[in-house]
């Protein structure tokens, strides 16, 4: 079983708001990985947590917060959007085998977040 | 810094005809290569990937690639196209031993046509 599910498909917020997105897998995945996809263009990786620790951030702006509560699931968290925020926001593991190996990452189906 | 370069940005083709996708790649070391689909609205689908070895491989929904190196290429094959193959491909890279960091290309846009 290679699936990444995530939750809420869909997502309406306005600037003022806080929300969180749910990613979740059961493959024993220890890297655990959000990114950004706008219309047309490649996904844009934003954080990477391996073995829960958060180890690349992309410079994210703080208003997007990630969290790792457990090896199997990874939220990240809205505060004060903004509308060019809005994107299809994926998430993504792979299994962990260290710094000189390469994983593939398996992809969930996403959110679609609007920001009004 | 590595990048990964799909010359073709959108391809129409015909129903059973066959497929060519590109992908050309810069880098100094040996890269670890992949092919993800993404159908309108939905994540990405490991089709195949390309670590070391046979420089032929083969992935999921008849799809192949072949690597060449010294083309720096990985292209992307099918013989025969379906209507549901209709979607966005991405090529991406990662550095050997440069874990997690993904590089995607912007991708190439499949229609398929009656």
């Amino acid at each position: 079983d290679t699936e990444v599910t995530q939750t809420p498909k869909h997502l309406v917020m306005g600037m003022t708001n806080k929300k969180s997105l749910k990613c979740e897998q059961h493959m024993g995945h220890r890297a655990m990985y959000w990114y950004k996809q706008k219309a047309k263009k490649p996904p844009e990786l934003m954080f990477v947590y391996s073995y829960e620790k958060l180890s690349i951030n992309e410079s994210v702006p703080s208003r997007f917060s990630p969290e790792c509560p457990n090896s199997s699931l990874l939220n990240l968290h809205l505060h004060a959007l903004q509308p060019e925020d809005s994107a299809l926001y994926l998430c993504a593991s792979s299994q962990e085998r260290g710094q000189h190996s390469t994983d593939t990452q398996y992809f969930g189906p996403g959110t679609r977040l609007t920001v009004l | 810094a590595q990048s990964v370069t799909q010359p073709d940005i959108h391809i129409t083709v015909s129903e059973g005809a066959s497929l060519e996708l590109r992908c050309n790649y810069s880098y100094g070391a040996t890269p670890y290569l992949f092919w993800y689909v993404q159908s309108p609205g939905q994540g990405l689908q490991l089709l195949l990937k390309y670590f070391s070895g046979d420089t032929l491989v083969q992935g999921i929904k008849g799809f192949e690639a072949e690597f060449k190196r010294s083309q720096s290429s990985f292209n992307l094959r099918k013989p025969s196209v379906h209507w549901s193959d209709a979607a966005e491909y991405f090529c991406a890279v990662v550095l050997s031993g440069g874990y997690q960091k993904v590089t995607f290309g912007t991708g190439t846009k499949l229609q398929v046509i009656p």
